[in-house]
């Protein structure tokens, strides 16, 4: 079971926006630390997709976008893409663990 | 350019052991945390260990403790991960990521990954 929940799938049509919430304590986003966002596709690396809650790295769309508050983070992926099926998964840093803490994951399909 | 390379997986028996190494090029370990990493067959990504920036904290994820070691060569550029007494639980993908911003920071490069399989 995973410090951080997020739904194990969503899905959309080209087009539209899909959101992925990422649930976590007050130990880890509750307590400030950041949300980061990685995409990965099948048999391949995480690619860090957003970084501190709302940052996007070079060469990341600008269709894909973090928010976070509280102890819960999000991530809104607009004008869906048939590309963009993937799993995402969120990331923060939990003060009791002394370390990294992941969600499960999520399934994005596009139908 | 920052590349991430692992190596050093197999199949082992239980109760066996390996050492993983990721060698890193572009950039010095001395100036970043580095994390090993693990997703098992069909799972999500687990966090199982870090080092800091002057290689004097090292911490591990609870089903880990006490039976890996994670380490560096700063004249090689390369991250270690010694894995004893392994066990069943522990297959999976390991790769090594490089933390941008401290313990809490995000894992802005990580490597192709390596296959750990424990099996009898």
């Amino acid at each position: 079971q995973s410090v951080l929940t997020q739904p194990p799938s969503v899905s959309g049509a080209p087009g539209q926006t899909v959101t992925i919430s990422c649930n976590g304590r007050s130990s880890n986003i509750g307590a400030g630390y950041d949300a980061h966002w990685y995409q990965q596709f099948p048999g391949t690396a995480p690619k860090l997709l957003i970084y501190g809650n709302t940052n996007r790295p070079s060469g990341v769309p600008d269709r894909f976008s973090g928010s976070r508050s509280g102890t819960s983070a999000s991530l809104a992926i607009t004008g869906l893409q048939a590309d963009d099926e993937a799993d995402y998964y969120c990331q923060s840093y939990d003060s009791s663990l002394s370390g990294w803490v992941f969600g499960g994951g999520t399934k994005l399909t596009v139908l | 350019e920052v590349q991430l390379v692992e190596s050093g997986g197999g199949l082992v028996q239980p109760g066996g052991s390996l050492r993983l190494s990721c060698a890193a090029s572009g950039f010095t370990l001395s100036d970043y945390w580095m994390h090993w990493v693990r997703q098992a067959p069909g799972q999500g990504l687990m966090w199982v260990s870090h080092i800091n920036d002057d290689g004097r904290t090292t911490r591990y994820a609870d089903s880990v403790k006490g039976r890996f070691t994670i380490s560096r060569d700063i004249a090689r550029n390369t991250l270690y991960l010694q894995m004893n007494s392994l066990r069943a639980d522990d297959t999976a993908v390991y790769y090594c990521a490089r933390g941008s911003g401290a313990a809490a920071g995000k894992g802005d490069y990580w490597g192709q990954g390596t296959v750990v399989t424990v099996s009898s």
